[in-house]
């Protein structure tokens, strides 16, 4: 296992409303990517977060924001909630360096249900 | 087009047998290829990686790049039920960030 954590595991939301999802990087990490991972589908990127600034964002709208804290933990916070926005959501850690190898460990994920 | 192409499976074999699981990409720009695994209610775990062309080997894992061809592979060697999982196929992106994109995944299932 891995050692990033996520909170929450499960959560219900309704349309409109605001989420606020957690994850603490695996020690030594200083770089935090987030994925949403739809049923059926593979990851796809959001953003990363390289020592507290953002550092690369994938095709997601500003309702999608996020902050690294000094600790390397991160929040992914995601407003006016949709439908479609219901989903997997996937921390990764890494340590930056080995960004070309691919190798990203990530958490068991935060599973979204929007109603 | 998506970048990566993979057949969503499902794949059911028996145990023992030899499994090949195959993306393709569009870009051949990309030179880092990765194989993750994800078991039912994880995150993905990476099995390897591959730099460009050519094979790679692990144990029972083989990965596979044919950049001529735009070709990803993933070949099992005397599967076994633990490896019932999805798989997912990825490349990196151009500017060194930790974007990687994935295809769909294969899901796999290896009956005892």
């Amino acid at each position: 296992e891995t050692g990033v954590t996520q909170s929450p595991t499960h959560l219900i939301k309704t349309r409109g409303q605001q989420v606020t999802l957690r994850c603490s990087s695996q020690s030594g990490h200083n770089t935090v990517s987030w994925y949403q991972q739809a049923l059926g589908q593979g990851p796809q990127f959001i953003f990363q977060y390289y020592r507290e600034e953002e550092n690369g964002r994938g095709n997601f709208p500003p309702r999608f924001s996020g902050l690294q804290f000094p600790n390397y933990s991160s929040e992914l916070n995601v407003n006016a909630l949709e439908l479609d926005d219901s989903a997997l959501y996937l921390c990764a850690s890494s340590t930056g360096g080995q960004v070309n190898t691919g190798e990203l460990f990530f958490g068991e994920g935060s599973r979204l249900t929007v109603l | 087009q998506k970048e990566v192409e993979q057949d969503p499976g499902p794949l059911s074999v028996p145990e023992g047998a030899i499994v090949s699981l195959n993306c393709t990409y569009s870009n051949s720009a990309f030179q880092y290829f990765m194989w993750y695994r994800q078991y039912s209610r994880k995150g993905p775990e990476l099995l390897m990686y591959t730099y460009s062309s050519g094979n790679k080997e692990d144990g029972r894992f083989t990965a596979q790049v044919d950049k001529s061809s735009k070709y990803i592979s993933l070949f099992i060697r005397d599967s076994q039920p633990s490896d019932s999982a999805t798989y997912l196929c990825a490349r990196n992106s151009q500017g060194g960030s930790e974007k990687l994109v994935f295809g769909k995944g294969t899901k796999l299932t290896v009956n005892p």
